[in-house]
Order: C-alpha cells, then structure tokens, then sequence
C-alpha cells in the first residue's frame, strides 16, 4: 500500500485568493488524481496527473481554475485559484496500486472553506 | 449524472448483527467494482472489490455481492463492530483496474454498542 500526506490538513480563505495543496506518496507513483468531495456529496474526479506532462482535467473542471504541478513521481500540488464560497469542499489525492486486488489509495484530505 | 447510487444515506445496526450496505449502477460498462471506508477527517480506505467474473468475494468479517443483471452490489459486514461506525463508499470502474472510479454518495453506518 502507499502512504500519501497532504498539506495543509484544513485552511479557511477568504474569496479571490488562491490554495495550493501539496501531496506528497511514499513511493513513485506513475499516475496520481486529484478529486473533489463538496459537502453531502461523492468523491468527483477533479483530474488526472501523470508525471512528465500535463494534467487530463475531467468534464466541469478546467486548467485555469485548477492548476496541476507533477514534478516528480512522487509529489504534485493542486491549486484552488479565485475562490468563492462554492469551492469550499473537501480536497484529496490518490494513487493507484494493490496488485490483484488495484485500489486506489487517498491521503487525509485538504478541509477548504472559502469565506 | 450519478452512475454510482447508494440510496441510503445511513444506516444503524445493533453491534453483532449483520450490516448490509446497498449500491445501485446504471453503467453497463462497469467491471470492477470497490468499497471503500472513510472516518471523519481521514481519506477513504480500501474495504473490498470484485470484479465482474464474480458474483462474491470475502474478505473477514467483510463480503462483497454482485449481481451484475440487476446492477446491483451490496457490501456485508458480520458481526458489525462499534468500530466499523463510519462512511462507506461503494466504487465502479468501466475497466478492469481501479484508474477511472466512479463513486457513490456513501452510507453512514453506525455500530450500536
């Protein structure tokens, strides 16, 4: 299993500002993926961060508001930019492994409220 | 869109009874499914899978059902324990490994000592 830490833990910003969240795996990892828990919801897939090239960014989510760093097969950061209120959520990375029974594997989560 | 639907948002068990956690998919596609258990201010943690060559896994106290005609999965947990109170997290995937999850709103369970 991989161990994934995430900082920081939980922030609260006011609008217009921007978050970068770090997350950081205890072993190389090919892909990694940022998702999205908004209060009472599911876990949505924010996009996909492959080491070496840009981010594939899933369908509502775009670059500008959600810019992805991946500069090694262990580390990537996602930025929250020009918040509002809305954005305040619940923000996670993961990655994949298991073997026979592939999971993926999350890290504690980033607790953001936009105020 | 929700192709992944858990239609009980919680559910309350006596401790030592069996908790059946239900989760419905529309997506014909999907072939490998997962349940996943998250605690307040943890990320979620890997239960269980199966995927679709099999109609049940076990794994423990932890048993996965599948019935693929009826699109329909339930995870079963004997006995339930205090500890196992917390959000449970069905998952599908349209392919084989766990690269692309599509997820579902959760279940709440809570173990009553």
């Amino acid at each position: 299993s991989a161990v994934i830490s995430q900082k920081p833990s939980r922030d609260i910003c006011q609008r217009g500002t921007s978050l970068t969240i770090q997350c950081q795996v205890d072993s190389q990892v090919t892909m990694m993926f940022w998702y999205r828990q908004q209060p009472g919801q599911s876990l949505t897939l924010i996009a996909t961060a492959n080491q070496g090239s840009e981010a594939t960014y899933e369908s509502g989510f775009v670059i500008d508001k959600f810019p992805i760093s991946r500069p090694n097969l262990t580390f990537s950061t996602l930025t929250v930019s020009n918040m509002s209120p809305e954005d305040s959520s619940i923000y996670l990375c993961s990655v994949t492994g298991g073997g026979s029974q592939e999971t993926q594997y999350f890290g504690p989560g980033t607790r953001l409220l936009v105020l | 869109d929700q192709q992944v639907k858990q239609n009980s948002p919680s559910l309350s068990v006596q401790e030592g009874r069996i908790s059946i956690l239900n989760c419905d998919y529309t997506n014909s596609m999907f072939d490998y499914f997962l349940w996943y258990k998250k605690y307040p201010a943890e990320g979620p943690t890997f239960l269980i899978s199966i995927s679709s060559i099999k109609d049940k896994n076990e794994d423990g106290r932890f048993t996965v059902f599948l019935n693929k005609s009826a699109k329909h999965l339930s995870l079963h947990i004997v006995p339930s324990q205090p500890g196992d109170s917390a959000v449970y997290f069905c998952a599908a995937s349209p392919g084989t490994g766990a690269n692309n999850l599509f997820f579902g709103t959760g279940t709440r369970l809570t173990v009553i000592p």
